[in-house]
Formats: structure tokens, sequence, C-alpha cells
């Protein structure tokens, strides 16, 4: 009974292939957002959706396009992959404060499992 | 410009101590503070979550705290066990925009 899935887990794909990452959450979130982890670790946020409006987008090459079709997904689809891409990408989901439920979890995020991506 | 740093980067001790670790961010003007472990090859797994309003959270061994005013938080484990060794990690919620800002974490390693 997961509550942040994405899928592909892993995904090993040659240079220049397009490929998609998918992630659904149950938790009836209204904000879900991606993240890369580099190799060292860090974890960087990419976009942020809120209710299919995308509300955070940082400077990431216009090869990652996010698509939300309704609040409980976000999809990652990549063109022209490149060596760089080679990360692990987070799916994560939270209920934003500005919504009407204020409850003390407000803004709590959760994550997905993530899926390793390799470009050769 | 909100930073998140988490010091030391590694942290071994041996089981049963207790230990703290620590996060301080540079702009107090935050929503909550949310404390995650990750283990290798998994996803961030939430701890405890402190809303702004909030001076500490605690759900059993742990307990976070947060001090606004020193830009501060520090995750307390009590009784350390082997089974607590993974990758630490802090996010700090703005009070204004959505971008939640991670640490780089403190890789906590807990020796039989």
């Amino acid at each position: 009974d997961t509550a942040v899935s994405q899928t592909p887990k892993y995904l090993v794909t040659q240079m220049g292939n397009d490929k998609s990452i998918k992630c659904e959450q149950n938790l009836g979130h209204d904000t879900m957002y991606w993240y890369k982890q580099d190799s060292k670790k860090f974890l960087k946020i990419m976009f942020s959706y809120n209710n299919k409006e995308l509300i955070i987008n940082e400077t990431v090459p216009n090869r990652f396009s996010p698509k939300s079709p309704d609040k409980a997904h976000l999809n990652l689809h990549i063109n022209s992959l490149e060596l760089g891409d080679s990360a692990v990408y987070f799916c994560a989901s939270s209920q934003d404060r500005a919504q009407n439920r204020q409850g003390p979890n407000t803004g709590e995020l959760f994550f997905g499992e993530g899926s390793r991506l390799t470009v050769l | 410009k909100q930073e998140v740093t988490q010091i030391p980067a590694a942290l071994s001790v041996p089981e049963g101590e207790n230990l703290v670790l620590n996060c301080s961010f540079t702009d107090s003007a935050i929503y909550n503070l949310q404390w995650f472990r990750q283990d290798p090859g998994k996803g961030l797994t939430s701890l405890l979550l402190i809303q702004s309003s909030q001076r500490e959270q605690t759900s059993g061994r742990l307990n976070a705290s947060l001090d606004k005013s020193s830009g501060r938080s520090t995750l307390y484990i009590a009784a350390s066990q082997p089974g607590d060794s993974a990758t630490y990690l802090c996010a700090v919620r703005p009070l204004v925009a959505s971008k939640i800002i991670f640490g780089s974490g403190t890789r906590l390693s807990i020796r039989p």
C-alpha cells in the first residue's frame, strides 16, 4: 500500500534516447515534486506542481519536461539523454500549507523509493 | 537565500551511545523543518516534522528540537543501535516559497 510510488526503479539506457519516469501518490496531497540526487547524495529540487499547476521550475535543461495529468500523478520525461543525467530521481508529495487543510502535518514531505537512471 | 548545513558529514559511534546530529539554516523565516533518514539505495523516510511554532518533537528514541532564532535544529538519538546506521538529512520549508531546501546529510555509522 505504497504512499508514493514511482516506476521504473532502475533504468539503463543509451545516450541520446528519450525516457520517462512515472510517479503516483495515494495520499490525497495536492503538491508533487521531482528531486535529483547526484553521486554525492545531494538532493536538489527540479520541479513542483500544485493541483496540476507548475509552481517551481529550477534551472533544469529543457530536455526535462514534467507532466501532471492530475494531482495524484507527476511524470518526468527526459529527451536526448546525456551522461550527466545519470542520477537517482525522487518523486515526493505534500499537502501544501496554502490549502484549507492546516493540520499539524501540513507541509510534511513524503518520498518515493527513487528511480536510478544510468546513461551509457 | 536559505542555506542548510549539516555538520559533521560523517559520524561513527559505538552502539549504546546517545548522539546528536546538527542542522543549521541561515534564514529563520521557516514554515517547518523535517528530518529524514536514507538507507543505501533507498528513498527518504520521514522521521520527524517540526512546525515553526513548535520547539521539539519526539518519536520513540528520537527527539528533534528547533530554535529558529539561532537557526538550529538537532536530532537526538538515544541508546543508538546498529540499525540506526544511515544518512540523516534535514530539510527546511521556507515561510513564503514552496522550495524546500535540503542539507547535505550526516552519514551515521553505529559500531556493534
